[in-house]
């Protein structure tokens, strides 16, 4: 059975920093193109973040550019996503998501993990 | 960038309905979509995939058509677990997912 499992969320302030992990099981994790995908309370569905199978590729939305970074360790079948300079908006929950890809254009999401709270609040 | 827009926002059905949503794309983007279903305080589970193939394990009152710019998610009948929010997804990385749907109780 596929597993995604994040942990890493909670509260901050603005200006903050937080880390997020997302361990896998159940598949072979080092295959796979991984995302976070994030959504505001009461909000659609926000992509965040895509990397590709060995890290090599990293790809952010403009809202995040400058500010986030992923990161995977296949040894571990783990990938992170380090949030600096945290803003009030980035408050939503956080989940971790394996990709079916098309390149790194082109794709969507066929496993979600359960997801992480993230709240940015002074 | 690709825009979606979902309709209605909100639909209001009984257990046995036919439940249709509509999603609709700015411009043309084929068969590259995907729809997802969200119960509350759950992560989204994919539906469809390429417009119109169910994923593994999705029961058959699921099913997913269009292409080019209009594609339709429809329930044949709807049952208890189904009361959740749909959201369609084009596959271009530069476009959002739609607004969701939020199919309530009547």
């Amino acid at each position: 059975e596929v597993q995604l499992v994040e942990s890493g969320g909670g509260f901050v302030q603005p200006g903050g920093s937080l880390r997020l992990s997302c361990t896998a099981s159940g598949f072979t994790f080092r295959s796979y193109w991984m995302s976070w995908v994030r959504q505001a309370p009461g909000k659609r569905l926000e992509r965040v973040a895509n990397m590709n199978e060995d890290g090599s590729e990293k790809y952010f939305v403009d809202s995040v550019k400058g500010r986030f970074t992923s990161s995977r360790d296949n040894a571990k079948n783990s990938l992170y996503l380090e949030m600096n300079s945290l803003r009030v908006e980035d408050t939503a929950v956080y989940y971790c998501a394996r990709v079916r890809s098309f390149g790194p254009s082109y794709y969507y999401f066929d496993q979600w993990g359960q997801g992480t709270l993230v709240t940015v609040s002074s | 960038d690709i825009q979606v827009t979902q309709s209605p926002s909100t639909l209001s059905a009984s257990v046995g309905d036919r439940v249709t949503i509509t999603c609709r794309a700015s411009q043309s983007i084929s068969f590259w979509l995907a729809w997802y279903q969200q119960r509350p305080g759950k992560a989204p589970r994919l539906l469809i995939y390429d417009a119109s193939v169910l994923e593994s394990g999705v029961p058959s009152r699921f099913s997913g058509s269009g292409s080019e710019t209009e594609f339709t998610l429809t329930i044949s009948s709807l049952q208890p677990d189904d009361f959740a929010t749909y959201y369609c997804q084009p596959y271009n990385s530069l476009s959002p997912f739609g607004q969701g749907t939020k199919v309530e109780i009547k």
